[in-house]
């Protein structure tokens, strides 16, 4: 069964500091994994796509990883703002399906 | 433009009433969804359209009843629903169904059913 752990379910920041959000998948066969963040309310607004040859894709302040082999993927937060504050979600597609597998979201909050 | 378009932004409804949420893309996709998320929950998939036709429907109860009048519209026509069936739904919208495309989704519709 495709499956999508994310870690850790919540987490707390300072404004101004650095965080990193964890996604083991074991979806087979992988074609991409996506990180979404949405915000309360709102719907998912894609923040990184990776294919198999992929190891590091940026937007901005958001650095994304992934190890095909292990597996895993991590979402990296540099100098955080107050509008971080958010669901973070790693999606994960198998290849021909039109069925993503979702994570359950990491809620990241970050303080002044 | 990248923006799918969600109407309305909030509905309540009562389990006698009938009512659609619509659902709104220019960007040419040829993929359109409808998931719904409760909340603290990822969102579950429930329809899928694919070049303005249905191509996957998640064991969703008929009381929801999805169309899609062209590439470019999808709607979401809801009849006797009942109170577990308020949540936040989301379209979104994909270049194809191919699963390399990435979902744009909309803000979602808040319903509420008393």
């Amino acid at each position: 069964k495709n499956q999508v752990e994310q870690s850790p379910q919540s987490l707390i920041i300072l404004e101004g500091k650095n965080c990193t959000l964890q996604c083991n998948y074991t979806v087979s066969p992988f074609s991409n994994l996506r990180w979404y963040k949405q915000d309360t309310g709102r719907g998912p607004v894609s923040l990184t796509i990776m294919t198999f040859s992929e190891n590091t894709k940026s937007n901005g302040r958001y650095t994304a990883t992934l190890d095909a082999d292990t597996k895993q993927s991590s979402l990296h937060i540099t100098a955080s703002q107050l509008s971080d504050s958010a669901s973070y979600i790693c999606v994960v597609s198998s290849g021909g399906s039109y069925i993503p597998t979702f994570g359950r979201g990491t809620s990241l909050i970050v303080h002044p | 433009d990248t923006e799918v378009t969600q109407t309305p932004k909030h509905l309540v409804m009562g389990m006698t009433n009938k009512k659609s949420l619509k659902c709104e893309q220019h960007m040419g996709h040829r993929a359109m969804y409808w998931y719904k998320q409760k909340a603290k929950k990822p969102p579950e998939l429930m329809f899928v359209y694919s070049y303005e036709k249905l191509s996957i429907n998640e064991s969703v109860p008929s009381r929801f009843s999805p169309e899609c009048p062209n590439s470019s519209l999808l709607n979401l026509h809801l009849h006797a629903l009942q109170p577990e069936d308020s949540a936040l739904y989301l379209c979104a919208s994909s270049q194809d169904g191919g699963s390399k495309n990435i979902q744009y989704f909309g803000a979602g519709t808040r319903l509420s059913v008393l």
